[in-house]
């Protein structure tokens, strides 16, 4: 299977600042049909998961632009330009190219 | 607006079985793969099933397959998942979820609590 690996697990960040997460895949993330299956969801407490990010890089419909995401083959990056308050939850990353498909363990944003 | 719906959770024994559905509206839904996700209490996201648009292509978790069998009915738009043999590490909330382009669409979850 393949191990989707994130970083860091828990992410103090302040009101107004950059937060990165890193989610690390153990094979190419790369499909036969040339696509990279990587999503990033944001699950609120209390809430279903919601997606962000797609194919690595797509933002989702009503997903505000301060969320992007990057990176290739085995190295991605959810990136938020300015954290808000409503930013608070646990996220995770997603690989849809390999059979099973599996999460990344989540990483939680709270606000310091 | 899209809308998953889930039903059927609930608490059940050890060995025994629960059938989950999915009311899916506001798509087309027999143009759409369809998964469920399952989280336990406090814990993240664990992939269980998907299911092609017509029925035909499944796929399970290891720690499912044989137990569980996902299945669809376009005609009433509404995804299934038949859980047999259940066991205390089956408790967790499960998840209806749309696929395009991996899971968009996510329904509210319904609790399955296994337990004597």
């Amino acid at each position: 299977d393949v191990v989707m690996t994130q970083s860091p697990l828990s992410l103090p960040v302040t009101l107004g600042q950059p937060a990165s997460i890193s989610c690390r895949s153990s094979q190419s993330l790369v499909d036969s049909d040339g696509n990279t299956y990587l999503s990033w969801f944001q699950q609120r407490p209390g809430q279903s998961p919601r997606r962000l990010i797609y194919r690595v890089s797509n933002r989702d419909s009503g997903v505000p632009d301060r969320f992007s995401g990057s990176g290739s083959g085995t190295d991605f990056t959810l990136k938020i330009s300015r954290v808000e308050a409503e930013d608070v939850g646990v996220y995770y990353c997603m690989q849809g190219t390999h059979w099973p498909r599996t999460f990344g363990q989540g990483t939680k944003v709270e606000i310091k | 607006e899209v809308q998953l719906v889930e039903s059927g959770g609930g608490l059940v024994q050890p060995g025994g079985s629960l059938r989950l559905s999915c009311a899916a509206s506001g798509f087309t839904f027999n143009i759409y793969w369809m998964l469920w996700v399952r989280q336990a209490p406090g814990k993240g996201l664990v992939w269980v099933s998907h299911i092609d648009t017509d029925g035909k292509i499944t796929s399970y978790a290891d720690s499912v397959r044989g137990r569980f069998t996902i299945s669809r009915d376009n005609a009433k738009n509404t995804l299934y998942l038949q859980m047999d043999s259940l066991r205390a590490e089956d408790t967790a909330v499960y998840y209806c979820v749309r696929d395009s382009w991996g899971p968009d669409y996510w329904g509210q979850g319904t609790l399955v609590t296994v337990s004597p």
